[in-house]
């Protein structure tokens, strides 16, 4: 059964402490590996898409990672406005949805 | 990236009433959109994949008589929730992919948080 798994659920850091997300994924296939970003009352924001395993993007104080298990999200020296919930998300081959791990919660505090 | 508006972003309605809830994609067309349903410090569960010109598609447990679901243009789909309950409150949130450009992201809608007393 295809599934994400994100951890830790909840995650609570000093401004500048930088710190790793993390999302485990289990698809027949991987199309895409997706990272959102989600503010309380909003929908989900899209961060990056990850195709292949090895690949790396980045985006200001973010950078997101791909190994054939699992996906990282490397949160450097961040800021009280990068507390939000991020959301990972997985496509199988074949198949136009997206399964969505549980999220983290990241709280940034000055 | 793409744009995709949700309207309302908040409604309250009495139980027994139905709610229209719309989903557009402002700058392009989308064939295929998708209805999440998020409760309180929960994912994203997919609800149906909504086909421009075709029956949508739900997935297992989802009543299609209670969620009704209209495609009925490239930039419009949407969401009503019939005869509504308090346990149908929830924050109901759109997707949709721009096929024109060949990436697989999906933009999703502001939400709608629907309550229903």
């Amino acid at each position: 059964e295809d599934q994400v798994t994100q951890s830790p659920e909840a995650l609570r850091l000093q401004e500048g402490e930088s710190s790793s997300l993390n999302c485990s994924y289990t698809v027949s296939g991987l199309r895409g590996l997706f990272w959102y970003r989600q503010d309380p009352g909003k929908g989900p924001e899209f961060l990056f898409t990850l195709y292949s395993a090895g690949e790396e993007k980045e985006k200001e104080r973010l950078k997101a990672t791909l190994t054939k298990k699992e996906s990282f999200l490397h949160i450097t020296a961040p800021k009280p406005e990068d507390s939000a919930t991020y959301l990972c998300a997985a496509q199988g081959v074949g198949t136009d949805k997206l399964i969505f791990g549980t999220g983290t919660r990241l709280q940034v505090f000055p | 990236g793409a744009v995709v508006s949700q309207h309302p972003s908040w409604v309250i309605c009495k139980s027994g009433t139905s709610v229209k809830i719309e989903c557009r994609s402002l700058d392009f067309q989308a064939t295929t959109m998708f209805w999440y349903r998020q409760f309180p410090k929960q994912s994203l569960m997919l609800m149906a994949t909504s086909n421009e010109g075709s029956k949508a598609t739900y997935e297992q447990g989802v009543e299609k008589d209670k969620f009704l679901i209209n495609h009925a243009s490239l930039t419009l789909s949407t969401l009503t929730v019939t005869s509504a309950h308090p346990e149908d409150s929830s924050f109901y949130i759109c997707s949709a992919r721009d096929p024109g450009t060949g990436n697989t992201e999906a933009f999703f809608g502001q939400g709608t948080r629907l309550t229903v007393v």
